[in-house]
């Protein structure tokens, strides 16, 4: 079964701080891998998608890698801001009997406090 | 302004209703997929469709039918709303080339 989980399930950190985001996948033949930020009560606004042939993506102050062999991804937030609090979600693509899936971890709530 | 429109926003429905949540995006995406997401469990696949006139299930499909007549539209139908039915509904869709995913805005769904 093809899923996706992510670590930690919640994260507090004060204003300022490098922190890491973790995304573990099953099954290592994925497509691509997009993480996702969720303000509390609203959509998903997609941060960075990286293909299979990638090793990392980067958008400002965020760095996404991948590691398909191990199974992982990780997001890096330089120097933190309040303005980051939010959910943090990883989505896996895989292609499934000719049909593409895009999974989810259960995200990462990030909470920066000054 | 481009993207993908769900309606309604959010709803009250008796159990043992029928309702119909909307989709519709204007990209021209062929791929678009239903979610849930409940506390603690993350975002769910109900249904998903590569392409007009296909669909497939996801994780948890019990419950809910989907329909892809068109490019633009794919309406998930709940046929009789159940309490564990309560929940915020998220579409999305990207295209052929499976590149970055769009999502609506939710549909919170409250059965009682």
């Amino acid at each position: 079964k093809q899923e996706v989980t992510q670590i930690p399930a919640a994260l507090s950190v004060p204003e300022g701080e490098n922190l890491v985001l973790n995304c573990s996948f099953t099954d290592s033949a994925i497509y691509n891998l997009q993480w996702f930020r969720q303000d509390p009560g609203k959509g998903l606004t997609s941060l960075l998608l990286i293909q299979s042939s990638q090793r990392e993506q980067t958008s400002g102050r965020l760095n996404a890698s991948l590691d398909k062999s191990s199974g992982r991804s990780t997001l890096y937030i330089a120097a933190s801001q309040p303005g980051d609090s939010a959910t943090y979600l990883c989505a896996v693509s895989w292609l499934s009997g000719g049909y593409n899936k895009l999974i989810f971890g259960a995200g990462t709530r990030l909470a920066v406090h000054p | 302004i481009a993207g993908i429109t769900q309606a309604p926003t959010s709803q009250i429905l008796a159990a043992g209703r029928r309702m119909t949540l909307r989709c519709t995006q204007d990209m021209r995406h062929n791929a678009m997929y239903w979610y849930r997401q409940d506390l603690g469990l993350g975002l769910r696949l109900i249904h998903y469709s590569n392409t007009a006139g296909t669909t497939g299930k996801g994780e948890v499909p019990d419950g809910y039918s989907v329909s892809r007549a068109n490019t633009d539209d794919f309406p998930l139908t709940l046929a009789s709303a159940v309490p564990s039915q309560t929940s915020v509904y998220f579409c999305a869709s990207r295209d052929s080339a499976m590149t970055e995913a769009f999502f609506g805005q939710g549909t919170r769904l409250t059965v009682v």
